[in-house]
């Protein structure tokens, strides 16, 4: 099973910063096959990018990914009031499918 | 525009059984596999289950495997997970999500539409 590990847990920040999230494999994602999720409170999560840097239809420029192999990121540009939610990474290059444990953002 | 809306969920003593089910519209379901992903109280996402668009193959956590069974029918847009031998555990938030193709498998496996999930509690 492929471990996913998201860091920091928690991302305290002002609207208009940079958010830089970390999501680490513990081994090779296949195909770089890396989803990004928005999740805010008592909704359900939405999806930000596939394929580690593909955005979802919809989804602002203002998010991007990038990475390949083990180490991926997640990346906003700059933040508006909407984005502080928790994101989660998750893979799908082998079985099972593997969630990280997310990261919060939230308002500093 | 894609809809996913969940039913089923309740109160179940463990040991119980539930049957859970995800109507969809707005997409031609037999194109597309399904998912179950769960969510316990205040914790983080789990994957559940997957079938493809078929229902020929399906894939399952080995923390459900032999307890839980997912199937779909495809003439009704109904996606079904029936739940046995339900754990305390178990307890969570189920949504349903979508695939963006017809392969369950490994590859393509992100969930590009979710519904809004159904709450299932496993309490004696």
């Amino acid at each position: 099973e492929i471990v996913l590990t998201q860091s920091p847990g928690t991302l305290s920040l002002s609207p208009g910063e940079r958010a830089t999230l970390s999501c680490r494999a513990s081994q090779s994602v296949s195909n770089n096959y890396l989803a990004w999720y928005q999740q805010k409170p008592g909704q359900a999560p939405r999806l930000l990018i596939h394929g580690a840097s593909s955005r979802a239809t919809g989804i602002p420029d203002r998010f991007s990914g990038s990475g390949s192999g083990t180490d991926f990121t997640l990346t906003i540009s700059r933040l508006e009031p909407e984005d502080f939610a928790v994101y989660y990474c998750q893979q799908s290059g082998s079985l099972p499918r593997t969630f990280g444990r997310g990261t919060k953002v939230e308002i500093k | 525009e894609v809809q996913l809306l969940e039913s089923g969920g309740g109160l179940v003593q463990p040991g119980g059984s539930l049957r859970l089910s995800c109507a969809a519209s707005g997409f031609i379901f037999s194109d597309y596999a399904i998912n179950w992903v769960r969510q316990a109280p205040g914790k983080g996402l789990e994957w559940v289950s997957s079938i493809s668009g078929s229902g020929g193959s399906t894939y399952y956590a080995d923390s459900v495997k032999g307890r839980i069974t997912i199937s779909r029918d495809n003439f009704k847009n109904t996606l079904y997970l029936q739940m046995n031998s339900l754990r305390v555990e178990d307890t969570a938030i189920y949504y349903c999500a979508k695939g963006p193709s017809a392969v369950a498998g490994m590859g393509r496996g992100w969930f590009d539409h979710w519904g809004q999930g159904t709450l299932v509690t496993v309490s004696s």
